[in-house]
């Protein structure tokens, strides 16, 4: 069975901290893979990783896709406390494009 | 400014009744979704539709029933057959046709079944 694994649940960092977050995959016929940050209600879209786009950078944010270890890790440098929000990772289902595998998130909470 | 407008925020609702969450959309895309969200459990898909007049049953779709009349709307109903619809509903939409690329997610809807 395709599934999305994140890890870890929950996080709390000092401000200026530096995050690595956690996404393990298992979905035969490996598409993409998104990360979205959901602050209070709607998640936002972050990146989209694919087999030949397998790093992207925004701002403090920066996500790279390892297709050996199955997953992929979303980095956050210099840590501030907009960036406390849940963190959620995402795969396309392998029979249907359209549906998405969900991984639980991350909840991260930076403190001043 | 373009996005995604779902209504009410907040819905109280008494065992036994329907309730119809709206989702309607600006950004002229094609496919649009409902997810339901619940505490400890990843986003669940409902319903789908890539086209109007078409959608697809997501994962959990016994109890509720959508419509797509129009490219701009894709209503949830909440049947009296959903067993558990006490849940934070959202409602997406994507351009990106045949792939389920960067989803635009509305503000969401929470449902509370006394």
């Amino acid at each position: 069975e395709d599934k999305v694994v994140q890890s870890p649940l929950s996080l709390v960092v000092h401000e200026g901290d530096t995050v690595t977050l956690n996404c393990s995959y298992e979905v035969t016929n490996f598409r993409s893979l998104l990360w979205y940050k959901q602050e209070k209600k709607a998640p936002t879209f972050l990146f989209m990783l694919t087999s030949s786009g397998i790093e992207k950078k925004s701002g403090r944010l920066s996500s790279i896709l390892d297709k050996k270890e199955l997953s992929s890790i979303l980095n956050i440098t210099a840590t501030q406390t907009g960036d406390s929000a849940i963190y959620l990772c995402a795969v396309p289902n392998a029979g249907n494009n359209r549906k998405l595998i969900w991984g639980l998130g991350t909840s991260l909470a930076v403190n001043p | 400014d373009g996005g995604i407008t779902q209504s009410p925020k907040y819905l109280f609702r008494k065992e036994g009744q329907n309730v119809t969450l709206s989702c309607e959309q600006n950004l002229n895309h094609d496919a649009m979704y409902w997810y339901r969200q619940d505490p400890g459990q990843g986003l669940r898909l409902i319903y789908y539709s890539q086209i109007v007049n078409d959608f697809q049953k997501g994962d959990i779709a016994e109890g509720y029933s959508v419509s797509r009349e129009k490219k701009e709307s894709f209503p949830l109903t909440v049947t009296s057959a959903q067993k558990n619809p006490t849940a934070f509903y959202l409602c997406a939409s994507s351009d990106r046709a045949g792939l389920a690329g960067e989803l635009f997610f509305g503000e969401g809807s929470r449902l509370t079944v006394l």
